[in-house]
């Protein structure tokens, strides 16, 4: 079985600062893992995927994250948030063979002025 | 490609009717899920196609809501009779593989009174 965990459920950031949103997993197989991100009153896009290699996955809008097998964690990062990054961010896990993806609960980012 | 598109996007209706929800997926994607999101529970997957083959329905909450898939072009989700606990947003999402990125519709936000 496979599972993810976001802890936190809002996370405040003024604009232009660093931000950081955690997530954890567990899977008893190979990890597939996404971020995707949704704004006010749209669907979820996703926003960048690991799939195997580089543990340093560039996404769209300047976000990136690292898989870190030994810590299973899967961190979205931005060096510089802007207004416009404010949403809603869901973490998400799929194994090996078929199994369907598993999403997290969210994390809702407030950049503030 | 236009994507995922769901239709209508906003659905008032009344308790005891019957609601259809429409989704068109990705041309080439072998895969469609229907999701429902609200405030309480988050992000839960209702069914999931493939191949037009309804391969795990263990999401539906009741014996009011079916899913049908006629086609590879063509979805609905069906709640009959309606009640207001139902409303939600509803997505519809399609992919090349179930552990794979989803593309997600623009959803439908239905409100039972």
């Amino acid at each position: 079985a496979q599972s993810v965990t976001q802890l936190d459920s809002q996370v405040p950031v003024f604009e232009e600062a660093p931000v950081e949103l955690r997530c954890n997993y567990s899977s008893s197989v190979s990890v597939y893992l996404f971020w995707y991100v949704q704004y006010p009153n749209q669907g979820l896009q996703l926003l960048l995927k690991y799939l195997s290699g580089s543990t340093l996955v560039k996404g769209i809008n300047g976000f990136e994250a690292e898989f870190n097998k030994s810590q299973t964690s899967f961190h979205l990062r931005k060096p510089s948030v802007h207004i416009s990054d404010t949403a809603e961010y869901f973490c998400a896990v799929s194994g090996g063979g078929y199994q369907k993806v598993t999403f997290g609960t969210g994390t809702k980012l407030q950049v503030i002025p | 490609d236009a994507g995922v598109i769901q239709s209508p996007r906003h659905e008032v209706t009344e308790m005891g009717q019957e609601v259809t929800l429409r989704c068109k997926p990705i041309s080439g994607h072998d895969y469609l899920f229907w999701y429902r999101q609200t405030m309480m529970r988050g992000l839960e997957l209702l069914i999931y196609f493939n191949n037009n083959v309804p391969i795990d329905d263990s999401g539906m909450p009741e014996d009011r809501f079916s899913a049908k898939m006629p086609n590879a072009s063509f979805s609905t989700l069906k709640i009959q009779p309606s009640e207001p606990r139902d409303s939600a947003v509803y997505f519809c999402a399609s992919s090349t593989a179930p552990n794979y990125g989803y593309t997600f519709g623009s959803g439908t936000r239905l409100t039972v009174v």
